[in-house]
């Protein structure tokens, strides 16, 4: 099992819909957890960060970690064409490292 | 403006040349790491540095060297470049280890 793994998709969504974004991780990542945006060309852009149990929300943007089934996901309502781009799901393992998702391509139809 | 500046953004070299991506962010940030990006595998870590000469590797450090001699610089070193460390390289800075980075604009290697 990697470490951090993610969906590559491409998951495809109408605009205005939710995008769901999910990801999985292994014991070794047990600390924080954050939420990348990649646009093609360019370097990652940190969106969220999420350290306990629930739900976090920003905006448009609502991230749900659940460390009982060791998953995170993040959630975008109201979908736009701008937020099609590549999501890097990261975790921290506590030992000096954060390990990267493969990332999830989002396309948002107009 | 708050940033994390690499230089050169494309750099192409023949195999066995070295060469220095510089790195420098501006934000007092005490961690900065270096990344490498290939298609499929993601963002793996080369190496970090927790403070001024307190370095360690990543993942991958193979092939790599770094220094950290002052806070704000982080040079990634390739003393005998081969074509399998064609990559995409992203230098990324934090507050701390268990934040999330700024990352730079990336530099495009390619070693014939």
């Amino acid at each position: 099992q990697k470490e951090v793994e993610q969906n590559s998709g491409p998951l495809s969504v109408p605009e205005g819909a939710i995008a769901s974004l999910n990801c999985t991780y292994s014991d070794r990542v047990s600390q924080s957890f954050f939420w990348y945006r990649q646009y093609s060309g360019k370097s990652p852009e940190l969106i969220m960060s999420i350290y306990s149990n629930g739900d976090k929300e920003d905006g448009r943007f609502t991230a749900q970690l659940n460390k009982a089934s060791q998953y995170v996901s993040l959630l975008i309502r109201d979908s736009q064409p701008s937020d099609s781009a590549t999501y890097l799901c990261a975790g921290y393992t506590g030992g000096f490292k954060t390990i990267f998702g493969a990332g999830t391509r989002l396309f948002v139809k107009a | 403006e708050a940033q994390v500046t690499q230089n050169p953004r494309y750099l192409i070299t023949v195999t066995g040349k070295k060469l220095t991506v510089t790195c420098s962010q501006n934000m007092n940030h005490e961690y900065m790491s270096w990344y490498r990006q290939d298609p499929g595998l993601g963002l793996r870590q080369i190496y970090y540095s927790m403070n001024v000469e307190v370095t360690d590797k990543g993942d991958v450090p193979e092939g790599y060297k770094v220094s950290r001699k002052e806070k704000r610089n982080f040079p990634l070193i390739l003393e005998s470049p081969s074509p399998n460390q064609t990559s995409l390289y992203f230098c990324a800075s934090g507050p701390d280890r268990a934040y999330g980075y700024t990352f730079g604009s990336g530099t495009r290697l390619t070693v014939v």
